[in-house]
């Protein structure tokens, strides 16, 4: 098993529709982070949060640390936001442990 | 300036040839990352820099050699690839070598080997 568990793998939407991707892991962390990957390559980090929720824009993170899992959700989706979205979490050290990523297309 | 460049976007080396990629940032970052990443797949980490010293090898074959010559620069010398070593090459940055440092990345040096 996965020390990091997304789902679903794969996503497809309507505009508009409110999106959801899930995010579990086995093990305490110190911090978990949500990363967005377009096609091109490169990796954005959308959050870090180690409690509670953030919020910026369209996008939202939550994080239960007692059930050990995080949400992220998209408001109002929109074609941009097509890709690929990781879950990555800060168990020891400096090293991050990724998720599989969750690859998320929404259509027009 | 919170970019994280690199250069060349895109590499094709054969077996025989030796290159190196560079990647920089100016954000004042003490910890610089190189990671690997096959497709449909997450990063890997490879190697981490903390103030300009090497603190993490994740058992890379020695035919990838970090360098990190300043706070804001950090190479990768690739010499005798092998053809499954062609992949997307991220270098990320953070303020600090925790796992609880926001790192950011680069676009990426997508890498062939002939």
């Amino acid at each position: 098993k996965n020390e990091v568990e997304q789902s679903p793998q794969n996503l497809t939407a309507q505009e508009g529709e409110f999106i959801t991707i899930n995010c579990s892991y086995s093990v305490g962390i110190s911090a978990l982070h949500w990363l967005q990957q377009h096609p091109g390559g490169g990796i954005v980090s959308l959050f870090m949060l180690s409690s509670g929720k953030k919020k910026h824009g369209r996008l939202i993170a939550t994080i239960n640390i007692q059930e050990k899992h995080s949400s992220l959700h998209i408001t109002a989706s929109h074609p941009r936001d097509s890709a690929v979205y990781i879950c990555a979490v800060g168990i020891s050290g400096s090293r991050l442990t990724f998720g599989e990523g969750t690859q998320l297309t929404v259509n027009p | 300036d919170t970019e994280v460049t690199q250069t060349p976007k895109h590499l094709v080396m054969g077996m025989t040839n030796k290159k190196s990629l560079k990647c920089e940032q100016h954000m004042g970052h003490r910890a610089m990352y190189w990671y690997k990443q096959k497709a449909k797949k997450p990063p890997e980490l490879m190697f981490v820099y903390s103030y300009e010293k090497l603190s993490i090898n994740e058992s890379v074959p020695s035919r990838f050699s970090p360098e990190c010559p300043n706070s804001s620069l950090l190479n990768l010398h690739l010499h005798a690839l092998q053809p499954e070593d062609s992949a997307l090459y991220l270098c990320a940055s953070s303020r600090g070598s925790g796992d609880s440092y926001e790192q950011y990345f680069g676009p990426g040096t997508r890498l062939t080997v002939t």
